[in-house]
């Protein structure tokens, strides 16, 4: 069964600071996707990446980075962390990519940003 | 441009009770239609999904949806619901002329009474 898992699962941060989300996937799948939720929002896309070394823009990326070293990890970065910022995101894999693909999410990092 | 309206944000029923949580989606293209669970404190978990064929697709543990192009709708439902099905449900489109192009309804909560 997919496995993708999410560190930290909590943080708490600073304005101004740096925050980096990692997500680890063992599904070898050549797509993964960060997604982050708000009450009344739904999930919405920020990055997603093709495989190892590719980074895409999603709907909302402006604040932030993202960053695809490895077939099985991929990073959202913060790099000025603001308040906007506060939600919870979600990292999630998918083998075939493009309209009929499966996702299989992550359990979820909740960010609070100070 | 394409959107997805759940038009419930909350439904509660008794355990026992049938079900029925509605989705509508507006877009002029080719469809590709998910459900979604998620329980609480955890990532999203695919219930069923819809390309073409039959309207009616079976997912897992008695949940199916019924496509209807005319109506641009896709309504889930279950015969007889549980208390575990308390979650929040999310129905999501994704477009066919754009690959990476996935829209998440708002969600529905629900909540079943024992």
């Amino acid at each position: 069964e997919a496995a993708v898992t999410q560190s930290p699962r909590n943080k708490v941060a600073v304005t101004g600071g740096k925050v980096t989300l990692s997500c680890n996937q063992t599904n070898n799948h050549n797509n993964m996707y960060w997604y982050r939720q708000d009450t009344g929002h739904g999930l919405r896309l920020i990055h997603y990446s093709y495989g190892a070394g590719s980074t895409e823009k999603g709907d909302i990326p402006d604040g932030y980075k993202a960053s695809r070293p490895s077939q099985e990890n991929f990073s959202l970065i913060l790099e000025l962390a603001t308040p906007s910022q506060t939600s919870v995101y979600f990292c999630a894999s998918g083998e075939l990519g493009g309209h009929q693909d499966t996702q299989y999410f992550g359990p979820g990092t909740r960010l609070l940003v100070l | 441009a394409q959107s997805v309206t759940q038009p419930d944000a909350r439904v509660t029923v008794s355990e026992g009770a049938s079900l029925q949580l509605r989705c509508k989606y507006s877009y002029s293209g080719t469809p590709y239609l998910f459900w979604y669970v998620q329980y609480p404190r955890q990532g999203l978990q695919l219930l069923l999904k819809y390309y073409s064929g039959d309207p009616v697709v079976q997912g897992v543990n008695g949940f199916e949806a019924e496509f209807s192009k005319s109506n641009s709708s896709f309504h889930l439902r279950k015969a007889s619901v549980h208390w575990s099905d308390s979650a929040v449900y999310f129905c999501v489109l994704s477009c066919d002329t754009n690959a990476y192009k996935v829209i998440f309804g708002k969600g529905t909560h629900l909540h079943v009474l024992p």
